[in-house]
């Protein structure tokens, strides 16, 4: 069974500031993706970034950037140039490549930006 | 606005009551999911399906909870006889089936049982 662990239950940045939400998994598989989900107080999920666990370059989207390292099974995201609008509960997940797959969340951590 | 539509948003519920909460994919998708958000917990998944068959329900209670997809129409998460416990906000996603790993989520149901 695939387990995903978010050590941080809160963080704090102030705006324009840059900061990073941890992430690790397990896992035996060889091959797939890893997700960033934001869920603001609207409460939608809203896809942030994704990585190919194939792809040993880091994705990347605008001010939101990640760190894969396979090898350690750790995938933390990257904040930079921290906006009000990023306060949100922030959730790492992972699916592997199997046709009927899920995604497994973590627990979440949860941003604050202050001015 | 194409996207996975759940409703009603909001639902409140005595004990023993029924709740149905109904999720309307992304037009062309035929794969939905539920999961279930507690307070300050994560998503758990529940029930995987597609169009008229349950593919996976290894995280749906084996009582009182129940999951559909007909051929038309949307989704029905189904939950009898409800209890304080349940209340929680439940979120459909979809998929188009072809393996990009990317669920679109609804904006989730929050069911409060009184």
């Amino acid at each position: 069974a695939q387990t995903v662990t978010q050590s941080q239950p809160e963080m704090s940045v102030q705006e324009a500031e840059t900061v990073t939400l941890s992430c690790t998994y397990d896992t035996s598989e060889s091959n797939y993706y890893l997700f960033w989900y934001k869920q603001p107080p609207s409460r939608q999920m809203i896809l942030v970034i994704r990585q190919e666990a194939y792809k040993q370059q880091n994705a990347t989207e605008n001010r939101f950037s990640v760190n894969f390292q396979k090898a350690a099974k750790s995938f933390s995201l990257k904040i930079s140039d921290s906006q009000l609008g990023d306060t949100a509960m922030y959730f790492c997940a992972f699916i592997p490549p199997s046709g009927y797959s899920t995604l497994t969340f973590g627990k979440g951590t949860m941003l604050l930006v202050s001015p | 606005n194409a996207g996975v539509m759940q409703n009603p948003r909001h639902l409140v519920r005595r004990r023993g009551q029924e709740a149905r909460l109904r999720c309307s994919p992304v037009k062309g998708h035929s794969h939905v999911y539920w999961y279930r958000q507690l307070p300050e917990e994560g998503l758990k998944f529940m029930v995987y399906l597609q169009k008229e068959n349950i593919i996976d329900e290894s995280g749906m209670p084996k009582e009182r909870f129940s999951a559909e997809f007909p051929k038309e129409g949307p989704s029905i998460l189904r939950i009898q006889q409800v209890v304080r416990g349940d209340s929680a906000a439940y979120f459909c996603a979809s998929t188009s089936g072809q393996y990009t790993g990317e669920l679109f989520f609804g904006e989730g149901s929050r069911l409060t049982v009184l």
